[in-house]
């Protein structure tokens, strides 16, 4: 069966401060991957999303980025985090196939301070 | 722009009797549409999904209907339960470029 992890859980970080959120997929191969954010009246806002090694849509400009340097492996980072950074980050997969739904991990809380 | 929109940031139903929770879309590349569940400080969970070739699918105590001239889709849940209680999340899948777009929203409150 898949699985997908995403760590940390929680994460405090001062502004200024780099950041590194990974997340990695099992028991599948080449999925569809995405990063979003739900932040205070934001709803679930995507952020990037992936259909294969080294391909990446950025769907909001901002000072966030994304890599998928192995085929289930997603990485987001920023350099110098804002204040407008925190929020509850999801990452998610699916199938690379029409009609599939998505899969979330469990989240990581980053409140930058 | 938002592409999915839930107009009702909350709503508040009794205990057995039926929720509907309201989603509205603009673009007409999406052909695939989902409602999910979500918990605080946790992923969202998968609750039903639709093909914009359909008008209705159900799973047991839910049901979607999609009108496509509308550009509308409606969540039904019947009974309510206790525990549906939480933030049910509409989103659309664009045939294009598998871009999944989620609207902001609806916190459903089942009251005893």
């Amino acid at each position: 069966s898949q699985t997908i992890h995403q760590w940390p859980a929680t994460l405090v970080q001062p502004v200024g401060s780099p950041l590194s959120l990974e997340c990695t997929v099992e028991g599948t191969s080449n999925p569809n991957l995405y990063w979003y954010r739900q932040a205070a009246g934001r709803g679930l806002q995507l952020l990037f999303y992936s259909v294969g090694i080294g391909q990446i849509s950025s769907e909001v400009p901002q000072n966030l980025s994304a890599s998928r340097p192995q085929d289930r492996q997603f990485i987001l980072s920023s350099k110098k985090l804002l204040l407008s950074d925190s929020g509850f980050y999801l990452c998610a997969w699916s199938r690379n196939r029409a009609n599939e739904k998505l899969f979330f991990g469990s989240g990581t809380q980053l409140s930058v301070l | 722009d938002q592409q999915v929109k839930q107009n009702s940031p909350s709503l508040s139903v009794q205990e057995g009797r039926i929720s509907i929770l309201n989603c509205d879309y603009t673009n007409s590349m999406f052909d695939y549409f989902l409602w999910y569940k979500k918990y605080p400080a946790e992923g969202p969970t998968f609750l039903i999904s639709i093909s914009s070739i359909k008008d209705k699918n159900e799973d047991g105590r839910f049901t979607v209907f999609l009108n496509k001239s509308a550009k509308h889709l409606s969540l039904h849940i019947v009974p309510s339960q206790p525990g549906d209680s939480a933030v049910y999340f509409c989103a659309a899948r664009s045939f294009r470029d598998d871009k999944i777009i989620f609207g902001k929203g609806t916190r459903l409150h089942i009251l005893p």
